[in-house]
């Protein structure tokens, strides 16, 4: 069965400071790998996804991930993050076409996001 | 551009009482889901529904049922709702396979049970 682990509950950076979100994740093939971001009182939105192909992908709102197959990792980044970047962040698990829990995601715990200014 | 619409957006109910949290989509999306939110938890998933006229159990199914309606709208019902299920539910639908299971969800529907 697919899982993944978001190893920081919270994260506190200041405004313009680089950020890094951590994601591992267990799964048997070439999984598809998802960021998304929640602001309070809201539904996800989706940063970006990675399915095949080029392993550092690039999202909305100047995020980036690098897919590591070797370390089975999938961590989010951005260079300079800013104060409306506050929010929750949950990394997603989908299994590839034919396998038996395709179109479903599994999230992890997700990690909260606090800007200082 | 509505996109994924949920209702009710909040709801409070005492225990043993019964209620349906209704969804649609207006994207014409072939797959719809239903989650639950829950602190230091993430999303797990409840039911879903691979295409129209089909339903399966997620990760965690107990005291619930779904009903996929039609293409566009999939409830999910609390027969007697009980206080363990005080949660944040949120429905999504996903254009199915071929997509590799992006989501689109909605706004959620805070539930809880008293």
């Amino acid at each position: 069965a697919q899982s993944v682990t978001q190893p920081d509950i919270h994260i506190t950076v200041s405004e313009g400071a680089s950020l890094e979100l951590r994601c591992n994740y267990s799964y048997g093939a070439t999984p598809y790998l998802f960021w998304y971001v929640q602001s309070p009182g809201q539904g996800l939105q989706l940063l970006l996804k990675y399915f095949s192909g080029d392993t550092l992908v690039q999202g909305i709102k100047g995020f980036e991930a690098e897919f590591k197959r070797s370390q089975s990792s999938f961590n989010l980044r951005k260079p300079s993050v800013h104060w409306s970047d506050a929010a929750e962040y949950f990394c997603a698990v989908g299994a590839g076409a034919g396998g038996t829990s395709y179109g479903k995601l599994t999230f992890g715990q997700g990690t909260i996001l606090t800007v200082h200014p | 551009n509505a996109g994924v619409t949920q209702t009710p957006k909040f709801q409070v109910l005492k225990t043993g009482q019964s209620m349906t949290l209704q969804c649609a989509q207006d994207m014409n999306h072939n797959s719809m889901y239903w989650y639950r939110q829950d602190p230091g938890m993430g999303l797990r998933l409840i039911y879903y529904s691979a295409s129209e006229g089909t339903t399966d159990k997620g990760e965690v199914p107990n005291g619930y049922n779904v009903s996929r309606l039609n293409k566009r709208e999939f409830s999910l019902r609390l027969e007697s709702a009980a206080p363990s299920q005080t949660s944040v539910y949120f429905c999504a639908s996903s254009e199915g396979r071929g997509w590799g299971g992006e989501l689109f969800f909605g706004e959620g529907s805070r539930l809880t049970v008293l």
